[in-house]
Parts: structure tokens; sequence; C-alpha cells
């Protein structure tokens, strides 16, 4: 079982050019998550999807958009990267989006270093 | 905004030593969670709380919630190396269902 994949693990990229990390779980989750991870700030909010087709944005969205076309696929798009969104970016899934608690589940997480 | 501070920041300590990290808001969660990450990989949910004043044990670890639903606590008797790790808090703000995390609390067990 492999819960959820990132792509690529880690990416040195030129500002300006465009990205697009991948996610893709295969556990049928109706919830996805997009974080971003910088040291002393914590995990922080950029996009969520609470079932496919439907997307909504999270603490820290500007610069980056997503999508969701289908239940297992959930790709994050920087359209012209910076140096500030040099981080560890994490993709995330639970079973479900409308509950008072649920547990997410972690991506092993893409490193980005825009130069 | 709200905010999870969570203290310590790091915390290095010797084998077989108890510890304990805090987790502290202003704002009103309507559950908490503890998640442990280690080094290349995401976090991974250890409890989650959801009564204020609940005490939850998972084998040396022991989890509590605030009374008033603002803060919790994770307590770790007889530290072993293999507990070492970054321990992240997470809060449920009431009326939403997104979670907000808090800063983290890096912990190096030595042997």
């Amino acid at each position: 079982i492999a819960g959820i994949t990132q792509a690529p693990t880690s990416q040195i990229l030129a500002a300006g050019r465009r990205m697009t990390l991948r996610c893709t779980q295969d556990m049928r989750h109706n919830a996805m998550y997009w974080y971003r991870q910088d040291l002393g700030l914590g995990l922080r909010l950029i996009h969520y999807s609470n079932t496919a087709g439907t997307t909504g944005k999270g603490e820290v969205p500007d610069g980056y958009s997503v999508s969701r076309a289908n239940t297992d696929d959930f790709p994050l798009t920087l359209a012209s990267a910076v140096p500030s969104q040099t981080s560890v970016y994490f993709c995330a899934s639970s079973d479900v989006w409308d509950r008072p608690y649920n547990e997410q589940f972690f991506g092993p997480g893409t490193r980005l270093t825009v130069l | 905004t709200q905010l999870l501070e969570q203290s310590p920041q790091f915390l290095s300590i010797q084998e077989g030593e108890n510890l304990t990290v805090y987790c502290n808001s202003s704002s009103v969660f309507s559950s908490l969670q503890w998640y442990r990450q280690e080094p290349g990989e995401g976090p991974v949910l250890l409890v989650t709380v959801v009564t204020g004043g609940e005490v939850k044990k998972l084998k040396r670890l022991t989890f509590q919630f605030g009374d008033a639903r603002k803060d919790s606590s994770l307590h770790i008797t007889a530290a072993q190396p293999g507990d070492t790790g970054l321990y992240l808090c997470a809060g449920g703000p009431s009326g939403t269902y997104k979670y907000i995390f808090g800063t983290g609390t890096r912990l190096k067990v030595l042997a």
C-alpha cells in the first residue's frame, strides 16, 4: 500500500519558472491538502479540496494554484516561482472533511529551492 | 490569525529522562492532535483529544487537553532514542474543519 506519493522528491528551480508538484493517493480519501513547512513556522495550509471538483484557499494561497480533476490526484502549481517559495511541501489526505476531527495522512514531501 | 505556539522549540535530553512539551493558544479548539515527524518523512498522527480535560495515554506518552480547550501537553516518560523527532500539535478551530499546526518541538534523545 503506497498511501500518498509525491513527485519530485526535490527540485532546484530558477525564479520565474513554472513548476507543478504532483500528489497521488490510493486510499480513496475525499479530502486532500497542500502544506508548506518552514523552520520556526510549522506547517501552513496552502490549498485544500474536500472532494473531487472543488478546491479552497488555505492560510497562504498566494502564488499557488491547485486542481482536483479526480479523487486520487491533487497537483500544486507555482505559476512563476519566487525565492520565498523555497520550502518543503507536503501533500496530505483524509477520508472525510466535515467532521470535528479527522486523521490526515501525509506524503514524504517535496523539497523545493527557488534561486 | 489563530496561532498555536509550542514550547520548548528544541529539547535535547538523555535516555531515561522525562519531558513535557506544551502547545498553547488564545483560541478555543474543537479538537487537538499531536503528530510526530521524522527526518525526510511526513508527520504521522499520534493522538486526537476532543474533550476539555481529556487525558490519553499511548505507552510512555501521555497527552492532555486543557479544560478550556486552548492548550495541550505531551509528556514522555523515560524517553528513548526512538522518541527523537519533531513533535507537532494541530488544532481544529471551533466552527471549521481546517487544522492549524503549531510551530513544532524538535526532540533529541541521547543514548
